[in-house]
């Protein structure tokens, strides 16, 4: 079956500093990747997809690129605020199913 | 409207109470799922709703019950839970990949936090 490999956390940064979380996957079709962020307390949210091999996904500052050749969507941000605390998903999609990496949790200080 | 609407926020139940989750969303989304997440772990498939058909279990036990009343509605009902089912419980709905070529516009509710006591 599909799988998701990111790295463990917690990562911890200061603010203003370069973030990559990286992610990589297995699949036995043509995925679509995603990242969801979770926020303390609450649901998942969607922070950016790529649907085909080079599609680059951006939001609020965070850009990930699908790339097939390496099977790897790693998330980047040049500054990370405070605000970007989170817990940070990288998924594989199919048309019926969403396959999860572990998650990785970022703690971003002043 | 591109949400997914999740009730009730909070459910504090006993062992021997009858409680459904609700979940409801004006997408047109013909696929709709119901996720279990434990804490600090990545969410779980449970079912899988593809046009009102129950279509993936993934081997659930049957104290949880999932109904599908129409395309915008999905409830999980539940019966004698165990005090390890508390978790937070997501929705999702998506479009199929008929529709829209792997671009299946996945979206979850804020989700239930559930607590068996």
């Amino acid at each position: 079956g599909d799988s998701v490999t990111q790295m463990e956390g917690p990562v911890t940064l200061s603010e203003e500093a370069f973030l990559t979380i990286n992610c990589t996957y297995t699949a036995t079709g043509y995925p679509s990747l995603f990242w969801y962020v979770q926020y303390p307390g609450e649901g998942l949210q969607l922070l950016l997809k790529a649907t085909k091999a080079d599609d680059k996904g951006s939001n609020k500052g965070f850009e990930a690129t699908y790339r097939k050749e390496t099977t790897s969507f790693h998330l980047e941000k040049g500054s990370v605020q405070v605000s970007d605390s989170a817990v940070y998903f990288c998924v594989t999609g199919t048309a019926s199913k969403l396959t999860f990496g572990t998650g990785t949790r970022l703690q971003v200080t002043l | 409207d591109t949400e997914v609407t999740q009730t009730p926020k909070h459910l504090v139940m006993g062992m021997t109470n009858k409680k459904s989750l609700k979940c409801e969303q004006h997408m047109g989304h013909r696929a709709m799922y119901w996720y279990k997440q434990k804490a600090k772990k990545p969410p779980e498939l449970m079912f899988v709703y593809s046009y009102e058909k129950l279509s993936i279990n993934e081997s659930v036990p049957s104290r949880f019950s999932p109904e599908c009343p129409n395309s915008s509605l999905l409830n999980l009902h539940l019966h004698a839970l165990q005090p390890e089912d508390s978790a937070l419980y997501l929705c999702a709905s998506s479009q199929p990949s008929a529709v829209r070529e792997r671009d299946y516009g996945y979206t979850f509710g804020s989700g239930t936090r559930l607590t068996v006591v």
